[in-house]
């Protein structure tokens, strides 16, 4: 079975600080992803990566930066962290694609809750 | 741009009756995926059904089929014989091309509620 997996579950942390969210996946896939999910607007992509040190931004990045030193492991990191990035935090990780009708179908850690105060 | 629309916030249904969970797409693409995940109380996702822009037939796995009409741009989920753990947020999503981005553009998600 794929597993991904998240540091934490729930984070509690200050306006200001830094935030570091870790990310693992145990199955040697290339491309791994962040996603914010708040009521009412569903997942939305902060970052991706199709490879080692490699990384893309998405559809809402201000805020945020990532890290991906090893294949396995892609971190998100709050530089300063603000009320309004209290969210849940989901990573996802899937296959580089091989064909045009691949569903390379991503699988989801459990979230990270984190509530900034 | 793509984009995913779900109309439902909230839907009820009673267990063992079936439901469908809508889902319109807009994608000037010709090739595309679309993917339905559920997400518990507990917040995981799981995936749980997919279908190719390409294929002819309907996706079905278990009691989930996805009712696929291109024409129309809608893929909504079926769920037949509804049971008390189907209870949770249910996510449409399309996969963005495989030369771009390989991201999820997921919809805002309907919240399904199964009565005993």
């Amino acid at each position: 079975d794929v597993k991904v997996t998240q540091s934490s579950r729930y984070l509690v942390k200050r306006t200001g600080e830094k935030v570091f969210l870790e990310c693992v996946q145990d199955m040697d896939h290339e491309n791994m992803f962040w996603y914010r999910q708040d009521p009412g607007l569903g997942l939305r992509l902060i970052y991706f990566s199709y490879d080692v040190k490699m990384k893309e931004k998405g559809d809402i990045p201000e805020g945020y930066s990532v890290s991906r030193e090893k294949k396995e492991r892609f971190s998100l990191i709050l530089e300063s962290a603000s009320t309004n990035q209290t969210s849940m935090y989901l990573c996802a990780s899937s296959l580089f694609p091989r064909g045009t009708e691949s569903s390379y179908e991503q699988y989801f850690g459990p979230g990270t809750r984190l509530t900034v105060t | 741009a793509q984009k995913i629309t779900q109309t439902q916030p909230g839907m009820f249904v009673q267990e063992k009756e079936a439901v469908t969970l809508d889902c319109t797409y807009d994608t000037s693409d010709q090739s595309y995926g679309l993917f339905w995940y559920k997400q518990p109380s507990s917040g995981e996702m799981i995936f749980l059904i997919y279908q190719g822009s390409y294929d002819e037939q309907n996706a079905t796995e278990g009691r989930y089929s996805l009712n696929f009409q291109k024409a129309r741009k809608s893929a909504n989920l079926v769920i037949s014989a509804s049971q008390l753990g189907d209870s949770a947020m249910y996510f449409c999503a399309m996969r963005e091309p495989y030369t771009g981005r390989r991201a999820l553009t997921f919809g805002s998600g309907t919240r399904l509620q199964v009565q005993p």
